[in-house]
């Protein structure tokens, strides 16, 4: 089993702070995925990373593949409420199965 | 969450009974995962299908649980005699194919056994 840990579990902050969500494995992975999920929901995509020292932007949202494709970093600048919810990282080697993390659960106090 | 389909959103069954979850991937996919996850835990890995054929079913218990992705129609993950700890939300996902490293999620089924 190829196991990725997110760290930290549970983080609660400030609108307008900013934050940064972990993803750890001690496998290598092709591609490592981000997903935010909201209750009784499904993840939702938010990118794909595939190549080590990656570096990708989504509006305020910067995620960077870890230059041995083991580990990822989310951060986010000048969290808001709408950033609430589950960040879930997934690895893949070859596309037929997918290891997610455990989650980071967000909340943005207002 | 990008036109994948599940239904029911959410089945009740007593137990012994079977569970049948239903799943019409993205237009223009032909790939479809399914996973599960408890309260408190990460998405596991269940099974992995292309129509008319199983990939790689390697997180699917060796028993109760079946999973078929027919030509026509919807893919099933069939779950007999349930038990309480089969209690949990079903996701099913699809891609455009493998390798492709990109799955989009449908909403789920949550399944409770009474």
């Amino acid at each position: 089993t190829q196991l990725l840990e997110q760290s930290p579990q549970f983080l609660s902050i400030q609108e307008g702070e900013n934050l940064t969500v972990y993803c750890n494995s001690s496998s290598v992975f092709s591609s490592l995925q981000w997903y935010r999920q909201e209750p009784g929901e499904g993840p939702v995509l938010l990118v794909t990373v595939v190549t080590g020292g990656e570096v990708k932007k989504l509006k305020r949202l910067t995620f960077q593949f870890g230059d041995a494709r083991k580990d990822s970093s989310l951060h986010i600048t000048a969290a808001q409420p709408g950033d609430t919810g589950l960040y879930l990282c997934a690895g893949t080697n070859t596309g037929n199965q997918f290891y997610f993390g455990t989650g980071t659960s967000l909340t943005v106090i207002p | 969450n990008a036109g994948v389909m599940q239904n029911p959103r959410h089945l009740v069954r007593r137990r012994g009974q079977e569970a049948r979850l239903r799943c019409s991937p993205m237009k223009g996919h032909s790939h479809v995962y399914w996973y599960r996850q408890l309260p408190e835990e990460g998405l596991k890995f269940m099974v992995y299908l292309q129509k008319e054929n199983i990939i790689d079913e390697s997180g699917m218990p060796k028993e109760r649980f079946s999973a078929e992705f027919p030509k026509e129609g919807p893919s099933i993950l069939r779950i007999q005699q349930v038990v309480r700890g089969d209690s949990a939300a079903y996701f099913c996902a699809s891609s455009q194919g493998a390798q492709t490293y990109e799955q989009y999620f449908g909403p789920g089924t949550r399944l409770t056994v009474t």
